[in-house]
């Protein structure tokens, strides 16, 4: 069965904080991706990855950075949280060539006070 | 600008009844348009996947149309259970060497007993 793993479901911090949210996919998929979701917009990406150490900015990636140290995972790092950052965050993957399914992960609900 | 827009923004329905949700988009390069199935506090699943060339796809009580000429896509949901309440994302590829994925804002389906 696939599974895509984030490390927490729910997560609160304070403003200034630095966050780490991890995701862990066991498919052995090159392509690994971060999007945020807020009520009333779509998904948006934040930055992805089509190889270990490889990573590119997508639509919103100001304030965000990220980690691919190995295949099977891809960290999302917000170095000094605000709380415009409070939001459901979505790590998904999928293989390569084009139609193939992407997988999400159950999502991580940060709160930043 | 690459844009997907969602009809009805949420919907009522009747446990047993049929409904039918509206996509419609601004993308090029074509590549492929997909339905996701949301879950309240979960991560979407995919239930379609269609190509330019594909007018209909089945996954079971889901049935998605596709008519590029127009570009507009439906998913029909029959006889709907109560489990089919949750949030029908509607995404639309662009392949420009890279796959680059626009998201509706969904549709908020509820199945009253």
């Amino acid at each position: 069965d696939v599974k895509v793993t984030q490390s927490s479901r729910y997560l609160v911090k304070r403003t200034g904080e630095k966050v780490f949210l991890e995701c862990v996919q066991d498919m052995d998929h090159e392509n690994m991706f971060w999007y945020r979701q807020d009520p009333g917009l779509g998904l948006r990406l934040i930055y992805f990855s089509y190889d270990v150490k490889m990573k590119e900015k997508g639509d919103i990636p100001e304030g965000y950075s990220v980690s691919r140290e190995k295949k099977e995972r891809f960290s999302l790092i917000l170095e000094s949280a605000s709380t415009n950052q409070t939001s459901m965050y979505l790590c998904a993957t999928t293989g390569t060539g084009a139609k193939n399914i992407q997988y999400f992960g159950a999502g991580t609900r940060l709160s930043v006070l | 600008k690459n844009q997907v827009e969602q009809s009805p923004q949420s919907l009522i329905i009747l446990e047993g009844k049929n409904c039918t949700l509206q996509c419609n988009y601004t993308v090029s390069p074509f590549s492929n348009l997909r339905w996701y199935k949301q879950d309240t506090g979960r991560g979407p699943v995919s239930l379609t996947i269609m190509t330019f060339s594909e007018n209909t796809k089945s996954n079971g009580r889901y049935t998605a149309t596709l008519d590029a000429d127009t570009k507009q896509s439906s998913l029909h949901i029959t006889a709907s259970q109560l489990s089919d309440s949750a949030s029908y994302i509607c995404v639309v590829s662009a392949y420009f060497g890279n796959e680059k994925l626009t998201f509706g804002t969904g549709t908020r389906l509820t199945i009253i007993p």
